[in-house]
């Protein structure tokens, strides 16, 4: 079964607009940690939040903003404003805990986030 | 600018040419992991080695030698590979020190197998 769903492939918006990429996961653990990357074209990914399973306060960073719902099993990423330059894949992943010193992540498929000017 | 530095960015090779390819990183992380994507899909994990040793390997075929000289060096060793093969494959590494924190990812070597 699939630990992460991002369950919209691709997204496109006009510059300005608010966006939200929805992730859903599925752990028995009780100690887990999400996170979400940003992928552009380039190749790299890059970390844009890590969140425990222990911590459901709302974080805002910025234009960003992450919504952390255990009773729905969700962790949601809202980009206000959107610029050009946030077009990239974005991708969910969850780790289940710390195994002898390092994480297994397991990633979403991905959403792809088309900003038009 | 990444932390993680991958080489080459690019590479061409023939199903019997033999390559290497090269991750380093000096952050002082314990674990460093290869991963595999093919376009429009997430990372697959390849393998992860933790203080030098390898800990897992997820059924990757034997024309894939992961090697990881130094806790800064990872490479991937390469040999007799399929056109199938050809993808970004990425290097990352993190604190493996009891820390659960992010993997910090280089840009990626993209493989293309002839």
């Amino acid at each position: 079964a699939q630990k992460v769903t991002q369950a919209q492939t691709e997204i496109s918006v006009v510059e300005k607009e608010d966006v939200t990429l929805d992730c859903v996961y599925e752990t028995r653990d009780t100690t887990y940690y999400l996170f979400w990357y940003k992928q552009p074209p380039s190749g790299e990914l890059v970390f844009l939040i890590r969140r425990n399973s222990f911590d459901e306060q709302n974080e805002i960073s910025g234009r960003y903003s992450w919504n952390f719902q255990k009773s729905t099993s969700s962790f949601n990423f809202t980009i206000t404003a959107s610029q050009v330059v946030d077009s990239a894949v974005y991708f969910c992943a969850l780790s289940e805990g710390l195994i002898y010193n390092f994480n297994k992540f397991y990633f979403g498929s991905g959403t792809k986030l088309n900003v038009k000017p | 600018d990444t932390e993680v530095t991958q080489t080459p960015k690019h590479l061409v090779m023939g199903m019997t040419n033999k390559k290497s390819l090269k991750c380093e990183q000096h952050m002082g992380h314990r674990a460093m992991y290869w991963y595999k994507q093919k376009a429009k899909k997430p990372p697959e994990l390849m393998f992860v080695y933790s203080y030098e040793k390898l800990s897992i390997n997820e059924s990757v075929p034997s024309r894939f030698s992961p090697e990881c000289p130094n806790s800064s060096l990872l490479n991937l060793h390469l040999h007799a590979l399929q056109p199938e093969d050809s993808a970004l494959y990425l290097c990352a590494s993190s604190q493996g020190d009891g820390n659960t924190g992010e993997l910090f990812f280089g840009e990626g070597s993209r493989l293309t197998v002839l």
